[in-house]
Protein backbone atom coordinates (compact mmCIF):
# COMPACT_ATOMS: atom_id res chain seq x y z
CA UNK A 1 0.00 0.00 0.00
CA UNK A 2 0.93 3.74 -0.26
CA UNK A 3 2.12 5.20 3.26
CA UNK A 4 3.42 8.83 4.01
CA UNK A 5 4.57 8.94 7.62
CA UNK A 6 4.59 12.70 9.41
CA UNK A 7 4.56 13.34 12.99
CA UNK A 8 1.51 14.28 14.31
CA UNK A 9 1.95 17.70 16.30
CA UNK A 10 5.30 20.05 16.74
CA UNK A 11 6.08 23.04 19.17
CA UNK A 12 8.80 25.64 18.36
CA UNK A 13 9.45 29.17 19.53
CA UNK A 14 9.61 31.98 17.62
CA UNK A 15 12.96 32.60 16.07
CA UNK A 16 13.70 29.05 16.20
CA UNK A 17 14.73 26.35 13.37
CA UNK A 18 11.75 23.77 13.19
CA UNK A 19 12.29 20.66 10.87
CA UNK A 20 9.47 18.23 10.00
CA UNK A 21 10.20 15.03 8.76
CA UNK A 22 8.43 12.71 6.51
CA UNK A 23 9.05 9.17 5.01
CA UNK A 24 6.77 7.82 2.37
CA UNK A 25 6.89 4.17 0.76
CA UNK A 26 4.64 4.65 -2.51
CA UNK A 27 4.30 3.03 -5.60
CA UNK A 28 6.69 4.90 -7.69
CA UNK A 29 7.75 8.26 -7.43
CA UNK A 30 7.28 11.63 -9.37
CA UNK A 31 8.29 14.33 -6.92
CA UNK A 32 7.13 15.38 -3.26
CA UNK A 33 5.40 18.11 -2.51
CA UNK A 34 5.46 19.95 0.47
CA UNK A 35 2.12 22.39 1.14
CA UNK A 36 1.15 24.55 4.14
CA UNK A 37 -2.46 24.37 5.68
CA UNK A 38 -3.39 27.33 8.34
CA UNK A 39 -7.01 26.33 10.17
CA UNK A 40 -9.87 26.72 8.22
CA UNK A 41 -8.69 27.30 4.94
CA UNK A 42 -6.87 25.71 2.01
CA UNK A 43 -3.43 24.05 1.19
CA UNK A 44 -1.02 25.96 -0.17
CA UNK A 45 2.18 25.06 -2.12
CA UNK A 46 5.30 25.36 0.09
CA UNK A 47 7.74 23.27 -2.34
CA UNK A 48 9.01 20.96 -4.55
CA UNK A 49 11.59 18.10 -4.74
CA UNK A 50 12.22 15.66 -7.84
CA UNK A 51 15.78 15.11 -7.30
CA UNK A 52 18.01 14.44 -3.85
CA UNK A 53 19.35 17.35 -2.39
CA UNK A 54 18.03 21.06 -1.12
CA UNK A 55 15.96 23.29 -2.19
CA UNK A 56 15.68 26.78 -0.26
CA UNK A 57 13.17 29.03 -0.69
CA UNK A 58 13.54 31.68 1.40
CA UNK A 59 13.02 30.94 5.38
CA UNK A 60 11.67 27.62 4.34
CA UNK A 61 14.25 24.54 2.76
CA UNK A 62 12.67 21.26 1.62
CA UNK A 63 15.00 18.15 1.29
CA UNK A 64 14.83 15.28 -0.14
CA UNK A 65 16.41 11.36 -0.47
CA UNK A 66 14.78 9.22 -2.63
CA UNK A 67 17.31 6.10 -1.89
CA UNK A 68 15.92 6.63 2.06
CA UNK A 69 12.14 7.56 0.93
CA UNK A 70 12.86 10.34 3.48
CA UNK A 71 12.29 14.45 3.37
CA UNK A 72 12.27 16.74 5.69
CA UNK A 73 11.17 21.11 5.54
CA UNK A 74 13.15 23.42 7.55
CA UNK A 75 11.89 26.17 8.95
CA UNK A 76 14.01 29.11 10.04
CA UNK A 77 13.68 32.30 12.46
CA UNK A 78 10.21 31.32 12.92
CA UNK A 79 7.41 33.60 13.32
CA UNK A 80 3.94 33.18 14.96
CA UNK A 81 1.98 33.52 11.40
CA UNK A 82 4.25 29.82 10.73
CA UNK A 83 1.59 28.03 13.04
CA UNK A 84 0.11 25.88 10.80
CA UNK A 85 -0.04 22.52 9.36
CA UNK A 86 2.48 21.30 6.72
CA UNK A 87 1.47 18.49 4.52
CA UNK A 88 3.89 16.06 3.30
CA UNK A 89 2.15 14.55 -1.03
CA UNK A 90 4.17 12.11 -3.14
CA UNK A 91 3.22 12.11 -6.45
CA UNK A 92 3.10 8.07 -7.64
CA UNK A 93 3.97 6.33 -10.97
CA UNK A 94 0.44 7.27 -11.73
CA UNK A 95 0.53 11.19 -11.10
CA UNK A 96 -1.54 10.76 -8.49
CA UNK A 97 -0.79 12.96 -5.33
CA UNK A 98 -0.86 11.01 -2.10
CA UNK A 99 -0.80 13.14 0.91
CA UNK A 100 0.41 12.40 4.60
CA UNK A 101 -1.79 12.88 7.50
CA UNK A 102 0.15 16.39 8.17
CA UNK A 103 2.13 18.09 10.80
CA UNK A 104 0.21 20.63 13.00
CA UNK A 105 2.73 23.12 14.44
CA UNK A 106 2.38 25.24 17.20
CA UNK A 107 4.58 28.25 17.53
CA UNK A 108 4.84 29.80 20.83
CA UNK A 109 6.40 33.90 21.59
CA UNK B 1 -1.02 30.50 -9.96
CA UNK B 2 -4.68 30.21 -10.62
CA UNK B 3 -7.22 31.40 -8.94
CA UNK B 4 -10.22 29.07 -7.54
CA UNK B 5 -13.43 30.17 -5.93
CA UNK B 6 -15.68 27.52 -4.27
CA UNK B 7 -19.29 27.98 -3.69
CA UNK B 8 -21.01 27.52 -1.62
CA UNK B 9 -18.38 27.61 1.48
CA UNK B 10 -20.55 25.68 3.86
CA UNK B 11 -23.66 23.86 4.65
CA UNK B 12 -25.61 22.19 7.11
CA UNK B 13 -27.73 19.40 5.70
CA UNK B 14 -29.95 17.01 6.41
CA UNK B 15 -29.59 13.12 5.81
CA UNK B 16 -30.60 11.72 2.57
CA UNK B 17 -30.40 14.77 0.78
CA UNK B 18 -28.11 15.98 -1.55
CA UNK B 19 -25.24 18.72 -2.27
CA UNK B 20 -23.59 19.96 -5.29
CA UNK B 21 -20.94 21.92 -4.47
CA UNK B 22 -19.24 24.34 -7.41
CA UNK B 23 -15.74 25.20 -8.77
CA UNK B 24 -14.88 27.65 -10.70
CA UNK B 25 -11.09 28.98 -12.13
CA UNK B 26 -10.39 31.90 -13.81
CA UNK B 27 -8.26 30.25 -16.29
CA UNK B 28 -8.76 27.24 -18.68
CA UNK B 29 -7.35 23.93 -17.13
CA UNK B 30 -7.63 20.73 -18.61
CA UNK B 31 -7.83 18.81 -15.29
CA UNK B 32 -10.10 19.24 -11.99
CA UNK B 33 -9.60 17.35 -9.15
CA UNK B 34 -12.13 17.18 -6.16
CA UNK B 35 -10.57 15.87 -2.55
CA UNK B 36 -11.91 15.18 0.58
CA UNK B 37 -10.33 16.31 3.62
CA UNK B 38 -12.50 14.65 6.83
CA UNK B 39 -11.64 16.45 10.38
CA UNK B 40 -8.36 16.00 11.85
CA UNK B 41 -7.57 13.97 9.01
CA UNK B 42 -5.46 14.82 5.79
CA UNK B 43 -6.82 15.03 2.03
CA UNK B 44 -7.93 12.57 -0.37
CA UNK B 45 -8.69 12.56 -3.73
CA UNK B 46 -12.38 11.73 -4.60
CA UNK B 47 -11.97 11.91 -8.68
CA UNK B 48 -10.33 13.53 -11.29
CA UNK B 49 -12.72 15.79 -14.01
CA UNK B 50 -11.72 16.36 -17.40
CA UNK B 51 -13.58 18.41 -19.74
CA UNK B 52 -15.71 16.37 -22.16
CA UNK B 53 -15.43 12.96 -20.43
CA UNK B 54 -16.46 11.10 -17.79
CA UNK B 55 -15.00 11.42 -14.63
CA UNK B 56 -12.31 8.98 -12.67
CA UNK B 57 -13.36 7.91 -9.53
CA UNK B 58 -10.99 6.82 -7.03
CA UNK B 59 -10.78 3.80 -5.36
CA UNK B 60 -13.70 3.92 -2.86
CA UNK B 61 -15.48 6.58 -4.23
CA UNK B 62 -17.86 5.60 -6.67
CA UNK B 63 -20.25 7.94 -9.34
CA UNK B 64 -24.12 7.35 -7.89
CA UNK B 65 -22.13 8.57 -4.52
CA UNK B 66 -20.45 11.54 -5.87
CA UNK B 67 -21.35 12.72 -9.33
CA UNK B 68 -19.29 15.15 -11.04
CA UNK B 69 -19.66 17.21 -14.08
CA UNK B 70 -17.07 19.00 -16.06
CA UNK B 71 -19.16 21.45 -18.53
CA UNK B 72 -16.01 23.72 -19.88
CA UNK B 73 -12.74 23.98 -18.81
CA UNK B 74 -13.34 26.70 -16.45
CA UNK B 75 -15.72 25.43 -14.02
CA UNK B 76 -16.88 21.78 -12.40
CA UNK B 77 -19.30 20.36 -9.86
CA UNK B 78 -19.85 17.91 -7.27
CA UNK B 79 -22.54 16.02 -6.25
CA UNK B 80 -22.77 14.39 -2.49
CA UNK B 81 -25.66 12.26 -2.67
CA UNK B 82 -27.68 10.91 -0.38
CA UNK B 83 -25.85 12.04 2.23
CA UNK B 84 -24.96 10.80 5.87
CA UNK B 85 -23.06 11.90 8.86
CA UNK B 86 -20.33 9.95 7.62
CA UNK B 87 -19.84 12.68 4.69
CA UNK B 88 -19.11 15.18 6.87
CA UNK B 89 -16.13 16.30 5.50
CA UNK B 90 -13.96 19.57 3.93
CA UNK B 91 -14.67 19.35 -0.04
CA UNK B 92 -11.86 21.02 -2.16
CA UNK B 93 -11.38 21.31 -5.71
CA UNK B 94 -7.92 21.90 -7.52
CA UNK B 95 -6.06 22.57 -10.49
CA UNK B 96 -2.51 21.48 -11.53
CA UNK B 97 -0.06 24.88 -12.15
CA UNK B 98 1.71 24.05 -15.61
CA UNK B 99 5.06 25.05 -15.19
CA UNK B 100 6.47 21.72 -15.14
CA UNK B 101 6.40 21.09 -11.35
CA UNK B 102 2.47 20.34 -11.52
CA UNK B 103 2.20 21.78 -7.96
CA UNK B 104 -1.56 21.90 -7.09
CA UNK B 105 -3.83 24.62 -6.28
CA UNK B 106 -6.61 24.21 -4.40
CA UNK B 107 -9.77 26.44 -3.32
CA UNK B 108 -10.82 27.39 -0.22
CA UNK B 109 -13.12 24.06 0.24
CA UNK B 110 -16.73 23.34 1.25
CA UNK B 111 -17.15 22.65 4.99
CA UNK B 112 -20.19 20.02 5.00
CA UNK B 113 -22.21 19.00 7.65
CA UNK B 114 -24.35 16.95 7.90
CA UNK B 115 -27.07 16.40 10.53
Amino acid sequence: GQNIDQPTEMTATEGAIVQINCTYQTSGFNGLFWYQQHAGEAPTFLSYNVLDGLEEKGRFSSFLSRSKGYSYLLLKELQMKDSASYLCAVRDNTDKLIFGTGTRLQVFP
Amino acid sequence: SAVISQKPSRDICQRGTSLTIQCQVDSQVTMMFWYRQQPGQSLTLIATANQGSEATYESGFVIDKFPISRPNLTFSTLTVSNMSPEDSSIYLCSVEGEDGVYEQYFGPGTRLTVT
